[in-house]
């Protein structure tokens, strides 16, 4: 049963650059949730996609945009980078329901220079 | 405003002792869910319990359990026979209506040999 894969583990762009994260989720799941989460911190909530939609969104600015696919897995896009968008991306899946909890992948750790 | 709180930055513990990781979280909802995650230095976020705010029951998942004061709204942790592989950082999540997960800022917790 794979769990959820992101691509790539390691990133480095220079500020002013565009990046473009993904996502593969758990099998079985249809909901695909963006975090960051900078040094020391807990996960920030990006944006959430659900049938190719994005149905929630955090405070993100516009430049933090997002896709989902016909096979649930999702892109996240982020334009004219900043030194702050250093950080851990997390990429979570999940279904709906309360009490279903967050599959999460490995992350992708973005450096901006 | 800050929805879940961690108030211990850093705990330690003796191998084979219980310890106990607090969070307290604000909602004026009824109907929500707690969880906690594990993040090793490897940057994964692994889930460990749940607790929905109906349950009246605290739940368990083998060595976790979750201390569910609903009145207090706090949802602590408790490891019991610590092992030198829980040392981790260790997050409180809240799930609100419709889907979004807030994370606390984490408690590093080391196992002590």
């Amino acid at each position: 049963d794979a769990g959820v894969t992101q691509s790539p583990t390691h990133l480095i762009k220079t500020r002013g650059q565009q990046v473009t994260l993904r996502c593969s989720p758990k099998s079985g799941h249809d909901t695909v949730s963006w975090y960051q989460q900078a040094l020391g911190q807990g996960p920030q909530f990006i944006f959430q996609y659900y049938e190719e939609e994005e149905r929630q969104r955090g405070n993100f600015p516009d430049r933090f945009s997002g896709h989902q696919f016909p096979n649930y897995s999702s892109e996240l896009n982020v334009n004219a980078l900043l030194l702050g968008d250093s950080a851990l991306y997390l990429c979570a899946s999940s279904l709906v329901g309360y009490n279903s909890p967050l599959h999460f992948g490995n992350g992708t750790r973005l450096t901006v220079t | 405003a800050q929805k879940i709180t961690q108030t211990q930055p850093g705990m330690f513990v003796q191998e084979k002792e219980a310890v106990t990781l607090d969070c307290t979280y604000d909602t004026s909802d009824q109907s929500y869910g707690l969880f906690w995650y594990k993040q090793p230095s490897s940057g994964e976020m692994i889930f460990l319990i749940y607790q929905g705010s109906y349950d009246e029951q605290n739940a368990t998942e083998g060595r976790y359990s979750l201390n569910f004061q609903k009145a207090r709204k706090s949802a602590n942790l408790v490891i019991s026979a610590s092992q030198l592989g829980d040392s981790a950082m260790y997050f409180c999540a809240m799930r609100k209506v419709p889907n979004q997960f807030y994370f606390g800022t984490g408690t590093s917790l080391t196992v002590i040999p």
